[in-house]
C-alpha cells in the first residue's frame, strides 16, 4: 500500500526566508505527484503537478522537484511571505489498480512570521 | 468561474439520520471524487466517478453511496449516520488521470 509522509509536521520561519518542504512515498511506480495548499477551513488549492517523467515544475516563487528512484519530492518556496502561511499537502497517484486515487500525506503546517 | 460547489457548508446530524451532500462542477470534467478529511489524518477517497453513469468505490466507502446521472453533479448519500462519519467532506474534479484536481470548499459534518 502506498504511503506518503511529510516531514516536518509544522514549520515556522521568518518572513523572507527560503524554505523546503519534504514529501516521501513508498512506491516508486507513481503516475504523478501534486502539491496542494490548504487554508484553515477551506478547500485545497492545486499548486503544482509533476508527471512521473518530469524532474521539476515551477510556478512563480514555487519550485517542486521529483526523484522517483529515491521516493522523494520537495517543494521550495523562495522569499517566503506571511500570505504563504497554510498547510501544504503532497499527494501521489500511481499506475495500475487504484490509479484514480490520490494518496495524501498529512501535510506540513507552515507559519511565516512577519 | 464557480469551479466545484458543495452544499451545505455545515451540518449537524443525529445518529441514524440520513442526508445527501451535494456537489456540482461547471468545468465539464469527467472525473469526480469524494474525500473525507479527519483531524491529523490525510484525505481518504470515499468514491469516485470517471463519467456519467459510472461510479466506483475508493478506500473508505462503507456507510456511503453515490450516483452520477449527469456530468455536473456527484451527490454523496449517508444513509444511517454514525459518529464515525463526523468529518470534513471534500468533493473534487479533474479532466482526467494525470490532470490537476479542483476541490470544493468542503462540508463540515458532525454526527451526535
Amino acid at each position: 500500500k502506498q504511503e506518503v509522509t511529510q516531514i516536518p509536521a509544522a514549520l515556522s520561519v521568518p518572513e523572507g526566508e527560503n524554505l523546503v518542504l519534504n514529501c516521501s512515498f513508498t512506491d516508486s511506480a507513481i503516475y504523478n505527484l501534486q502539491w496542494f495548499r490548504q487554508d484553515p477551513g477551506k478547500g485545497l488549492t492545486s499548486l503544482l503537478l509533476i508527471q512521473s517523467s518530469q524532474r521539476e515544475q515551477t510556478s512563480g516563487r514555487l519550485n517542486a522537484s521529483l526523484d522517483k528512484s529515491s521516493g522523494r519530492s520537495t517543494l521550495y518556496i523562495a522569499a517566503s511571505q506571511p500570505g504563504d502561511s497554510a498547510t501544504y499537502l503532497c499527494a501521489v497517484s500511481y499506475s495500475g489498480a487504484g490509479s484514480y486515487q490520490l494518496t495524501f500525506g498529512k501535510g506540513t503546517k507552515l507559519s511565516v512570521i512577519p | 468561474n464557480a469551479g466545484v460547489t458543495q452544499t451545505p457548508k455545515f451540518r449537524i446530524l443525529k445518529i441514524g439520520q440520513s442526508m445527501t451532500l451535494q456537489c456540482t462542477q461547471d468545468m465539464n470534467h469527467n472525473y469526480m471524487y469524494w474525500y473525507r478529511q479527519d483531524p491529523g489524518m490525510g484525505l481518504k477517497l470515499i468514491y469516485y466517478s470517471v463519467g456519467a453513469g459510472i461510479t466506483d468505490k475508493g478506500e473508505v466507502p462503507n456507510g456511503y453511496n453515490v450516483s452520477r446521472s449527469t456530468t455536473e453533479d456527484f451527490p454523496l448519500r449517508l444513509e444511517l449516520a454514525a459518529p464515525s462519519q463526523t468529518s470534513v467532506y471534500f468533493c473534487a474534479s479533474s479532466q482526467g488521470q494525470g490532470r490537476s484536481y479542483t476541490f470544493g470548499s468542503g462540508t463540515r459534518l458532525t454526527v451526535v
